[in-house]
């Protein structure tokens, strides 16, 4: 167990719904990071929070947007869903972002099905 | 361009035997680290092993071991004595400074799956 927590685990949902996934970190982790995990693109890098501030971003698109609470949770929203957001969604943490050997522990991750 | 190449998709290794995965990276940045993961047909992420650019020795983490070549930019993952439970997709990733932000992002290769045969 990471210590990283992923809800929900699976999730089916329909073309142009909106959809939240939530993701706590390890206790004492500040840092947290998004990725997207499809069968073609491999593991993308979708956006990253530093205690509560939006420190990098990756290949995410316009229809999805994250926050950092101040408790450190995070949630991905990802709206106007089409067939091909249907992936593996991972929520990775770690102690900081600025230091180049921490590593990120991953959640189980968030099964996404658009039908 | 590439950041991270696997250029395995798949790979076999008969029960303890030696396997080498490979991996290369590119970078302009002389501050990096690289890391392994594990990811088991259960879907989760497992770190294994890291090695950060200025590190004189080749990472070592018990059947893990990193074969760290600079001037090639490769990072290679030995993994001896292989077992059934070493089957899994491997991805190799690379930490490096994120631009203008003062923090680093991850950035994964597209991972080689290794088959384990008893």
């Amino acid at each position: 167990d990471s210590g990283v927590t992923q809800t929900p685990k699976h999730l089916i949902t329909a073309t142009g719904q909106r959809v939240t996934l939530r993701c706590s970190p390890r206790s004492g982790d500040l840092s947290v990071y998004w990725y997207q995990q499809s069968l073609d693109q491999g593991l993308q890098f979708l956006i990253q929070y530093y205690n509560g501030e939006e420190r990098a971003k990756g290949n995410i698109l316009e229809r999805f947007s994250a926050q950092q609470f101040p408790d450190l949770h995070s949630e991905l929203n990802l709206s106007s869903l089409e067939l091909g957001d249907s992936a593996l969604y991972f929520c990775a943490s770690s102690v900081s972002g600025q230091r180049m050997n921490t590593e990120a522990f991953f959640g189980q991750g968030t099964r996404l099905t658009v039908v | 361009a590439q950041k991270i190449t696997q250029t395995q998709p798949g790979m076999f290794v008969q029960e303890k035997e030696a396997v080498t995965l490979d991996c290369t990276y590119d970078t302009s940045d002389p501050s990096y680290g690289l890391f392994w993961y594990k990811q088991p047909s259960s879907g989760e992420m497992i770190f294994l092993i890291y090695q950060g650019s200025y590190d004189q020795q080749n990472a070592t983490e018990g059947r893990y071991s990193l074969n760290f070549q600079k001037a090639r930019k490769s990072a290679n993952l030995v993994i001896s004595a292989s077992q059934l439970g070493d089957s899994a997709m491997y991805f190799c990733a690379m930490r490096e400074k994120y631009s203008g932000a003062g923090s680093y992002q991850l950035t994964f290769g597209k991972g080689t799956k290794l088959s384990v045969i008893p």
